[in-house]
């Protein structure tokens, strides 16, 4: 079957840490670019972060840049999202989102992982 | 900083059509935003619609169509079901791996 499915979300501190992955199955994980979205609680979706297929291109949306890096392990059918010095306003349910149509829109969806910054 | 606009909320009566659209704050939709729609359900991942403008993803019914209206982009629902009532999300690309969401409309079938 082909899917995402997230893990690594939970609750930080403010200023703390935390990696997130999306593990891939059911296609070639390595010729796809992918992205991470989020949705803040009630609220709509916010692009985060880009990575192409060979990790050479990588962009990330304003309020994450400089923050959180994304990349991905091909061997092992994984992306990641490291996120460095958290703030409230990061909490959100983090998707990870395949691409296609020569990189223009998203085809395939995880169910999201919950990242909840609080002290 | 690029903002995409979108109606908040949209109402229409079962069987009835609706269209949504989505704007640039600062200039034009065009199709070389490649614009992309996704329904959500509240508790759901985003489902993909519609993407390059008018293309529908598979399994989508013909009843969802994409469209270009002047300088926006818009998504068509005719004959609105029960089971439509959910957010839309406009998406532009940007290029360079940059993509743009809408602030989402919440449609009502009522």
């Amino acid at each position: 079957e082909v899917q995402l499915l997230e893990s690594g979300g939970g609750l930080v501190k403010p200023g703390g840490s935390l990696r997130l992955s999306c593990a891939a199955s059911g296609f070639t994980f390595s010729t796809y670019s992918m992205n991470w979205v989020r949705q803040a609680p009630g609220k709509g979706l916010e692009w985060v972060s880009s990575i192409t297929s060979s990790s050479r291109d990588i962009q990330y949306g304003h309020s994450v840049k400089g923050r959180f890096t994304i990349s991905r392990d091909n061997a092992r059918n994984l992306l990641f999202l490291q996120m460095n010095s958290l703030r409230a306003e990061d909490t959100a349910l983090y998707y990870c989102a395949r691409v296609m149509g020569k990189g223009t829109y998203f085809d395939l969806w995880g169910q999201g992982t919950m990242v909840a910054v609080s002290s | 900083q690029t903002v995409v606009t979108q109606e908040p909320s949209v109402s229409v009566s079962p069987g009835g059509t609706v269209t949504l659209t989505c704007d640039l704050r600062s200039g034009s939709v065009s199709t070389t935003y490649y614009p992309s729609w996704y329904q959500q359900t509240p508790g759901q991942a985003p489902r993909t619609l519609i993407y390059s403008t008018n293309i529908r993803s598979s399994g989508v019914p013909d009843r969802f169509s994409g469209s270009m209206l002047g300088d926006k982009a818009a998504l068509t629902i005719a004959g609105a079901q029960a089971d439509d009532e959910s957010n839309y999300y406009c998406v532009l690309y940007m290029g360079s791996g940059i993509w743009v969401f809408g602030g989402g409309t919440k449609l009502t079938v009522l």
